[in-house]
């Protein structure tokens, strides 16, 4: 009973730095999203995907890549990382029709 | 525009007291809130969602479509309750969420 998994648990990145995190479920779920989460903003939407091949920009895009090559996996680009995506970043999914996520367990980043 | 509110960053009981979270909406269509709690350094899980009118751990939420809120509810506080609770607004037809900022709830002994 895998759901949502993320990898990496935790990163530390110097600014400039690239790195993919990657958010992989096995529910056969459509919808995927990467949220970053930050004390006092709540959960903010960085992309999203409505299926394989498509992925659209959410809230917070700037900074950030994505791609959804396979249904079951997606994956969050940080082409030159700054101190100001220091966060906590979350991936969900759910099925077409579904009401509600399901989170993976996080990723906490530093970038210092 | 669509939001979520939620008043209070800190909440803080005492075991055996009665909690309310408070959450407030903004939406033109028919709302689909839920609840979600996250423990400490944990992921986020579904406590609630409005359409299934359940009661999860002792907490309740009713949707109130004059006031436009959802306020989650316990009679009764546990320590295990101590948490961060994020109320949530289900919109569009691909499944965004749209998330309050939080509210992190303390029971004390």
């Amino acid at each position: 009973n895998a759901g949502v998994t993320q990898t990496p648990k935790f990163r530390v990145l110097k600014t400039g730095q690239s790195m993919t995190l990657l958010c992989a479920q096995d529910m056969n779920h459509e919808y995927m999203y990467w949220y970053r989460q930050d004390p006092g903003m709540g959960l903010r939407l960085i992309h999203y995907s409505v299926g394989e091949g498509t992925t659209a920009k959410g809230e917070v895009p700037d900074g950030y890549n994505v791609s959804r090559l396979k249904k079951q996996n997606f994956l969050l680009g940080l082409e030159s990382a700054a101190p100001s995506q220091t966060s906590v970043y979350f991936c969900a999914s759910t099925a077409r029709g579904g009401y509600g996520y399901t989170f993976g367990s996080g990723t906490r980043l530093t970038v210092v | 525009a669509q939001r979520v509110t939620q008043p209070e960053k800190l909440l803080s009981v005492f075991k055996g007291a009665p909690v309310e979270l408070k959450c407030n909406y903004s939406y033109s269509g028919s709302p689909e809130l839920f609840w979600y709690v996250q423990y400490s350094r944990q992921r986020l899980q579904l406590l609630l969602r409005h359409i299934s009118r359940e009661s999860i751990k002792g907490f309740t939420a009713d949707l109130n479509k004059g006031e436009t809120s959802f306020h989650l509810k316990k009679p009764f506080a546990q320590e295990e309750d101590s948490a961060m609770y994020y109320c949530a607004l289900w919109w569009g037809s691909q499944g965004n969420l749209i998330f309050g900022k939080g509210t992190k709830l303390s029971v004390k002994p």
